[in-house]
């Protein structure tokens, strides 16, 4: 049973453009939720994080936006850049530090 | 400076063998967790440990023996390798386990993996 779900397997933007990146969950338990990029060959590494009692968090150029009712949450970059070209990965925690990880989207941006 | 460091960083080995992954973090976290990404790509926890106990174990075959010597290593065995252990592994370490209730959680810090090809 899939508790976290990407639905899009890659996504690419323009440089200087807006990338959005979405996730669904269906564990009503979930009360926290992050999101991890990953390069090829490295481990993810921890990018922005938000919790259930918000709606929006916003670090830098990342935003990530959380519905609640819709059991939706989504990662905006604004203005993507070439670096940032990875596979982002949506991640809900449960009790005792069990990450559930999404499938992860594959993002590329192009110059 | 890694933070957390694993290895060996590639392992080639025979079905049937033994093979051990060692796993460091210097950044003074209790929680040390191993997770598997199959050829799927999906990440899916296997074991956690906080203060060099077991908390969770993830329905992983007991071929599979994580050790704790201490808070800063988690090292995973494993036992008469299959071809569907071929993965990456990946360790990660938190400051904390997750607090039930605050929304608290130890955001988890992730080692390079080591990529195990069963032959």
């Amino acid at each position: 049973d899939q508790q976290v779900k990407q639905n899009s397997p890659s996504l690419s933007v323009q440089e200087g453009r807006i990338s959005i990146l979405n996730c669904d969950y269906t564990n009503s338990m979930f009360d926290y939720f992050l999101w991890y990029k990953k390069y090829p060959a490295e481990g993810p590494t921890f990018l922005i994080s938000i919790s259930s009692i918000k709606d929006k968090n916003e670090d830098g150029r990342f935003t990530v936006f959380l519905n609640k009712s819709a059991k939706h949450l989504s990662l905006h970059i604004v203005p993507s850049q070439p670096g940032d070209s990875a596979v982002y990965f949506c991640a809900a925690p449960l009790r005792g530090g069990k990450l559930i990880f999404g499938q992860g989207t594959e993002l590329s941006v192009k110059p | 400076d890694t933070a957390v460091s694993q290895t060996p960083k590639y392992l080639v080995t025979q079905m049937g063998n033994d093979k051990s992954i060692k796993c460091e973090q210097n950044l003074g976290h209790d929680t040390m967790y191993w997770y598997k990404q199959d050829s799927k790509k999906f990440l899916k926890i296997m074991f956690s440990y906080n203060n060099k106990e077991l908390i969770i174990n993830e329905t992983v075959p007991n071929r599979f023996s994580p050790k704790s010597p201490d808070k800063a290593h988690l090292n995973l065995h494993i036992n008469s390798l299959e071809l569907g252990d071929s993965a990456v592994y990946f360790c990660a370490s938190s400051q904390t386990l997750l607090i039930s209730g605050t929304g608290d959680f130890g955001t988890q810090y992730f080692g390079p993996g080591t990529r195990l090809l069963v032959l």
